[in-house]
């Protein structure tokens, strides 16, 4: 049990819509990182918000885009959804320090 | 830029044999962090075993170990005494420099280990 939960659990879309992901972080950690992980893949990073400022950025288009609120939640907003898009979401929240804990996932389906 | 290397896609263990899965980086910073994740069919990513690129000691957690050379830039897991319940997707992982904040993971492809009766 890390401490932190994502919503929703599965999510399916058609293609061209909007997304949005939810996540909340233990209380205290500033940092909260959003990755994208394709079937059989390994996690890509897609951005990290700090203290409610994006601090980091992956290979991801602008379409990609998140918030980071005052209360530890966060955002990962997809626009203009594409198929490739389909993949498992994991959100991952820090405190300055080395231990990361990620949260269960979101698995998104574009049809 | 950072790199992981996973080159065993997959791995066959029996049951209470010790397994070594291998990881390779690359990174130009001079400091940084290498985790392994466990992550089984249910997607959860779980935390294993973390090595500081500082540390002296090998980094060890109970049945996990990390064989860490930093010459070769090698970071091999080990598991001793295999459990079927070790079947998963295993993943090698760096950290770079965490100033400012920064606490970006790079990920190598995964070995997806099975566990044999």
């Amino acid at each position: 049990e890390t401490g932190v939960t994502q919503s929703p659990t599965h999510l399916i879309k058609t293609r061209g819509q909007q997304v949005t992901l939810r996540c909340s972080s233990q209380s205290g950690h500033n940092t909260v990182s959003w990755y994208q992980q394709a079937l059989g893949q390994g996690p890509q990073f897609i951005f990290q918000y700090y203290r409610e400022e994006e601090n980091g950025r992956g290979n991801f288009p602008p379409r990609f885009s998140g918030l980071q609120f005052p209360n530890y939640s966060s955002e990962l907003n997809v626009n203009a959804l594409e198929l490739d898009d389909s993949a498992l979401y994991l959100c991952v929240s820090s405190q300055e320090g080395y231990t990361q804990y990620f949260g269960p996932g979101t698995r998104l389906t574009v049809l | 830029a950072q790199k992981i290397t996973q080159t065993q896609p997959g791995m066959f263990v029996q049951e209470k044999e010790a397994v070594t899965l291998d990881c390779t980086y690359d990174t130009s910073d001079p400091s940084y962090g290498l985790f392994w994740y466990k992550q089984p069919s249910s997607g959860e990513m779980i935390f294993l075993i973390y090595q500081g690129s500082y540390d002296q000691q090998n980094a060890t957690e109970g049945r996990y170990s990390l064989n860490f050379q930093k010459a070769r830039k090698s970071a091999n897991l080990v598991i001793s005494a295999s459990q079927l319940g070790d079947s998963a997707m295993y993943f090698c992982a760096m950290r770079g420099d965490i100033t400012g904040g920064g606490n970006k993971l790079t990920f190598g492809t995964g070995t997806q280990l099975k566990v044999e009766l």
